[in-house]
């Protein structure tokens, strides 16, 4: 069974600090991973993508993946009380011709002021 | 402006109707999807559609129905055979690419059965 591995949280960092948020997967073939942001009683909203081993920056996100260990995380810098969400983390495999996403079951984030 | 649309935002069901939930989208994307999700269990995938007139079940199928008869539109019919319909159901969509796969979600529908 593929498997997308996430602490449950809650987070809790304060005002300004940086959130780490960290994520595992079991298919060493997998390419594609995505950040979303779900806010209480809200449909996820992606945030970040990343396809390539390395770091990518977008504004105060930073996505870090490592094929090798089969590890994605997300860093949150400068963190904000409206950053205080379920983030959800997604890998995409490739079952023969379909493709689909498998989801971790997210980590809450609090942001204290 | 581009989005994904679905209706109702609430819907409520007695026990043994069948229920349909609209998805529509005009992204001009491909595939389709249908999630559920509830309290602690994160996003299951119910159907799921790569192109019109065409659909697979995803892991929890049993008692939904789906059609694709349009690009835009996914529609999902909760029919009396589902045991515990109550859940936050989310449709989203996407291009079909060699390795993406970035979804994009609609607001959701939340359904009750009384």
């Amino acid at each position: 069974q593929k498997e997308v591995e996430q602490n449950s949280g809650p987070l809790s960092v304060p005002e300004g600090a940086i959130a780490s948020l960290n994520c595992t997967y079991s298919d060493r073939v997998s390419q594609s991973f995505f950040w979303y942001r779900q806010y209480s009683g809200k449909s996820p909203e992606l945030i970040m993508s990343i396809y390539s081993n390395g770091d990518k920056e977008d504004g105060r996100f930073t996505a870090q993946l490592n094929k090798a260990s089969q590890y994605v995380s997300l860093l949150i810098r400068d963190s904000q009380p409206s950053d205080s969400a379920t983030y959800l983390c997604a890998v995409n495999i490739n079952a023969g011709n379909n493709r689909k996403l498998i989801w971790g079951l997210g980590t809450s984030l609090a942001v204290n002021p | 402006d581009g989005g994904i649309t679905q209706s109702p935002k609430y819907l409520f069901r007695k026990e043994g109707q069948n229920v349909t939930l609209s998805c529509e989208q005009n992204l001009n994307h491909d595939a389709m999807y249908w999630y559920r999700q509830d309290p602690g269990q994160g996003l299951r995938l119910i159907y799921y559609s790569q192109i019109v007139n065409d659909f697979q079940k995803g892991d929890i199928a049993e008692g939904y129905s789906v059609s694709r008869e349009k690009k835009e539109s996914f529609p999902l019919t909760v029919t009396s055979a589902q045991k515990n319909p109550t859940a936050f159901y989310l449709c989203a969509s996407s291009v079909t690419g060699v390795t993406f796969n970035e979804q994009f979600f609609g607001p959701g529908t939340r359904l009750t059965v009384l």
